[in-house]
């Protein structure tokens, strides 16, 4: 029974155009979401993240969009380019970002195509 | 500075053998985290340290897997009679102790049982 859930494994954009990663999740007690990014043999590296009481939080290229009421986040980079090709994986906490115990989705795979 | 390392980068063992899987942490970051990834799967939680003790083991598997961290810095964990089924790649992360401060993740040991 998956609690954070990445329905597209994989997802191709053309560089300079908008990417947008998708994260549904089950549980109300989420309170705290973050994303980390993959590339091949090394481990996941932080994002971006954000608390429950926020609806948006941006840094640079990267924004997340959090909707409560339909347990929806989504990651949007803007502009895309090549070296944002990873994986990305959209994480849950209950611990309000305490971060003892993440529950991560299985990843959507970006491709930038130049 | 240095991130975080895990030692060995690869492991083979056979089944039934024991391992143990090191993690050196960011020097300063009281939290440390092991997680465990399968083929296609996002990371899975196993173990929090927060300094020496384990504060939340609920993402043992069983009792063939155990972690520790004398002193409250490097991390072991080790796995008895190891399975097929424990084949993975298991991350180590370390934080400092503050609420919504970042995972820092290691590269990962590759744990292959034949």
């Amino acid at each position: 029974d998956q609690q954070v859930k990445q329905n597209s494994p994989s997802l191709s954009v053309q560089e300079g155009r908008i990417s947008i990663l998708n994260c549904d999740y089950t549980n109300s007690m989420f309170d705290y979401f973050l994303w980390y990014k993959k590339y091949p043999a090394e481990g996941p590296t932080f994002l971006i993240s954000i608390s429950s009481i926020k609806d948006k939080n941006e840094d640079g290229r990267f924004t997340v969009f959090l909707n409560k009421s339909a347990k929806h986040l989504s990651l949007h980079i803007v502009p895309s380019q090549p070296g944002d090709s990873a994986v990305y994986f959209c994480a849950a906490s209950v611990d309000g970002g305490s971060q003892g115990n993440l529950i991560f989705g299985k990843g959507t795979k970006l491709s930038v195509k130049p | 500075g240095a991130g975080v390392s895990q030692t060995p980068s690869n492991k083979v063992t056979e089944k039934g053998k024991y391992v143990e899987l090191r993690c050196d942490p960011i020097s300063g970051h009281t939290a440390l985290y092991w997680y465990r990834q399968s083929l296609g799967q996002g990371p899975e939680f196993l173990i929090y340290f927060q300094g020496t003790g384990a504060a939340d083991d609920s993402g043992l598997p069983n009792d063939r897997f155990f972690a520790v961290r004398p002193e409250g810095s490097v991390s072991t964990l080790k796995i008895q009679r190891t399975e097929r089924g424990d084949s993975a790649v298991y991350l180590c992360a370390s934080s400092l102790n503050r609420l919504g401060a970042p995972l820092h993740f290691g590269n990962g040991t590759r744990l292959t049982v034949t």
